[in-house]
């Protein structure tokens, strides 16, 4: 089974709009971690936001959010007032374990690719 | 304010030869992985790496890869008998370790191995 789906392999937004990206993912553990990255097309990849599993508001870091509904095992980012800079490929990653723990790979999801239109 | 770093970004090899990727973490990190991309997909894990010992390295290729992060300078990621298989790209994230942190890993740009 797949442990971050994403299921939204493209996604369009109008420039000023927000959007929500999706992002489910399945683990047994009680601690983990869960991330979101941005891939512009020249390739790098820039860390959004993070959120633990046992923070109980959802993570905050300007203009993104994220949803994190943790009985349904969902974490979605949402990205407010969107912006032409905004156009790239968002992955969702997490981390099974405890932060500081023995666990630390990062499982990927598949990434949707993001456009705005101005 | 250097993250971290990653040379080169580009590399061309034929087949057979060898690869040898580089990534000095962010300053103050002392916990390095790598992860490589493949077209159209999201990251794999590879090899995780404190100075001088290799923690994990079961999403490794177990033959013609290998990682190394010395006590002086960067981390190498090597690449012995490239196949076309190999082209991807590759990249390399360091965090801080401890249990006040969140140990997020921060990535460099990426080094984007093409083998011909």
């Amino acid at each position: 089974a797949q442990k971050i789906t994403q299921t939204q392999p493209g996604m369009f937004v109008q420039e000023k709009e927000a959007v929500t990206l999706d992002c489910t993912y399945d683990t047994s553990d009680q601690s983990y971690g869960l991330f979101w990255y941005k891939q512009p097309s020249s390739g790098e990849m820039i860390f959004l936001i993070y959120q633990g599993s046992y923070d109980e508001q959802n993570a905050t870091e300007g203009r993104y959010s994220l949803n994190f509904q943790k009985a349904r095992k969902s974490a979605n980012l949402v990205i407010s007032a969107s912006q032409l800079g905004d156009s790239a490929m968002y992955f969702c990653a997490m981390r099974e374990g405890r932060s500081g723990g023995s666990n630390y790979k990062l499982t990927f999801g598949k990434g949707t690719l993001l456009t705005v239109n101005p | 304010n250097a993250g971290v770093m990653q040379n080169p970004r580009h590399l061309v090899r034929r087949r057979g030869q060898e690869a040898r990727l580089r990534c000095s973490p962010m300053k103050g990190h002392s916990h390095v992985y790598w992860y490589r991309q493949l077209p159209e997909e999201g990251l794999k894990f590879m090899v995780y790496l404190q100075k001088e010992n290799i923690i994990d390295e079961s999403g490794m290729p177990k033959e013609r890869f290998s990682a190394e992060f010395p006590k002086e300078g960067p981390s190498i990621l090597r690449i012995q008998q490239v196949v076309r298989g190999d082209s991807a790209a590759y990249f390399c994230a360091s965090s801080q370790f401890d249990l006040s942190s969140t140990d997020t890993q921060y990535f460099g740009p990426g080094t984007r191995l093409t083998v011909l």
